[in-house]
């Protein structure tokens, strides 16, 4: 299996909902990340989970909370968004934290925010 | 930090014409590069990398890239294109951050390839 799945596909969400976007993958990579990507450029990181520790946040605002509850399973929290935040959410892995990996991309999670 | 440039926002070929889509980097240190490409609506699918070695990288789909020092290049290539091929293409270098983690991906800004029939 070497797919990253993510979780709905498409989400709308009103500021002051919480929903949470789930992204899975089975090939026993041990790195994970969160990529927020608006139309036409290129993705952002957001943050990186390596062996299911939180080892870079780009300065993400805490309206944004990622969980990883084990080495298959990434989540991404929402609370409390701002319309600004509709983008297109990509969730990818990697074997490992070497320089040498790539990565691997779900198809991403679009979310709208009214 | 390391950066990529893609100079073109759009290329524009013939249907079995070859194409080039351009990457130029800027790293301290060796340099780590990567090709994905994006299908709309379309999370990024991965084509090829350099890492160290030969110059001319081979990759998914026909395509291979050519890793130039001296012109701090990187250019994307397919000896004959596909409508198919019409797509969204990033270039990407590794990147890290002030703790030394080398887990990130800084990406160009992209280059849509359009190719007509």
């Amino acid at each position: 299996d070497t797919e990253v799945t993510q979780t709905p596909k498409h989400l709308v969400m009103g500021m002051t909902n919480k929903k949470s976007l789930k992204c899975e993958q089975h090939m026993g990579h041990r790195a994970m990340y969160w990529y927020k990507q608006k139309a036409k450029k290129p993705p952002e990181l957001m943050f990186v989970y390596s062996y299911e520790k939180l080892s870079i946040n780009e300065s993400v605002p805490s309206r944004f909370s990622p969980e990883c509850p084990n080495s298959s399973l990434l989540n991404l929290h929402l609370h409390a968004l701002q319309p600004e935040d509709s983008a297109l959410y990509l969730c990818a892995s990697s074997p490992g934290t070497g320089f040498t990996y790539e990565q691997y991309f779900g198809p991403g999670t679009r979310l709208t925010v009214t | 930090a390391q950066s990529v440039a893609q100079p073109e926002d759009q290329v524009n070929v013939a249907e079995g014409n070859p194409l080039t889509v351009k990457c130029t980097y800027s790293v301290s240190g060796n340099p780590y590069l990567f090709w994905y490409v994006q299908y709309p609506n379309r999370g990024l699918q991965f084509l090829l990398k350099y890492i160290t070695g030969d110059n001319l990288v081979k990759g998914s789909y026909g395509f291979e890239a050519e890793f130039n020092k001296s012109q701090t290049s990187f250019h994307l290539k397919k000896p004959s294109a596909l409508v198919s091929d019409s797509a969204l293409y990033f270039c990407a270098v590794r990147d890290w951050d002030d703790n030394n983690a080398g887990n990130m991906l800084t990406f160009g800004g992209g280059t849509r390839l359009m190719v007509k029939p």
